[in-house]
């Protein structure tokens, strides 16, 4: 069965650092790959996504993803965090088979302090 | 655009108790779902349908029923509540059923709470 691991529960980072989350899978076919994000009070809601192609993937707000399919990984990376980046972020996989095989990781909590 | 929306926000039950929660999104989705999220363990796939009629169980099914008579509404049912339902409920959607076409789109959740 897929899985995959946010080895990050909890992450602390200080306005304008440097940010990369880590997200790991197993599964050894094709996957489709996903960041999303929840912010407070608020509803999840869709950070970047990767299907194929070009590996570096650019999503909205100024968030990256690099798949590394060697290394099973898909880590989100922002080089200057907000305030307004204080949210919870899932890493999701899947297969082509369809959202019902949708697998979410634990996610990590990031507090950008002012 | 109202999206998904889910009601409640927020219910408290007594153990045996049974509820609905609502889920309507308005983009002529084909695919609903329910994910329960639960701290250190994200969210999890309760049930899913991939159209009006057609249901089928996800990874935590027991203890919910589903129907989705319209293409709009996607209730998810809890018959006999227990205190490990306790739980943020996310109904979401996409207009297609496969990972590769689309995102899904999620309402604003329903925290339940069973005492």
């Amino acid at each position: 069965a897929q899985s995959v691991s946010q080895h990050n529960h909890h992450v602390i980072l200080s306005e304008a650092a440097s940010l990369e989350l880590g997200c790991n899978y197993s599964y050894g076919g094709t996957v489709n790959l996903f960041w999303y994000v929840q912010y407070p009070g608020q509803h999840l809601q869709l950070l970047l996504k990767y299907f194929s192609g070009d590996p570096l993937v650019k999503g909205i707000k100024g968030f990256e993803a690099e798949f590394i399919k060697s290394k099973f990984s898909f880590n989100l990376r922002k080089p200057s965090v907000q305030w307004s980046d204080t949210a919870e972020y899932f890493c999701a996989v899947n297969t082509n088979t369809g959202f019902q095989k949708l697998v979410f990781g634990t996610g990590t909590r990031l507090l950008v302090s002012p | 655009n109202a999206g998904v929306t889910q009601t409640p926000k927020f219910q408290v039950l007594k153990t045996g108790q049974s509820m609905t929660l609502q889920c309507a999104q308005d983009m002529n989705h084909e695919y609903m779902s329910w994910y329960r999220q639960d701290p250190g363990m994200g969210l999890r796939l309760i049930h899913y349908s991939v159209g009006a009629g057609i249901t089928d169980q996800g990874e935590v099914p027991n203890g919910y029923n589903v129907s989705r008579s319209t293409t709009e509404d996607f209730p998810l049912r809890l018959l006999s509540a227990a205190p490990s339902q306790t739980s943020v409920y996310f109904c979401a959607s996409s207009y297609s059923r496969t990972g590769a076409a689309g995102e899904l789109f999620f309402g604003e959740g329903s925290r339940l709470t069973v005492l």
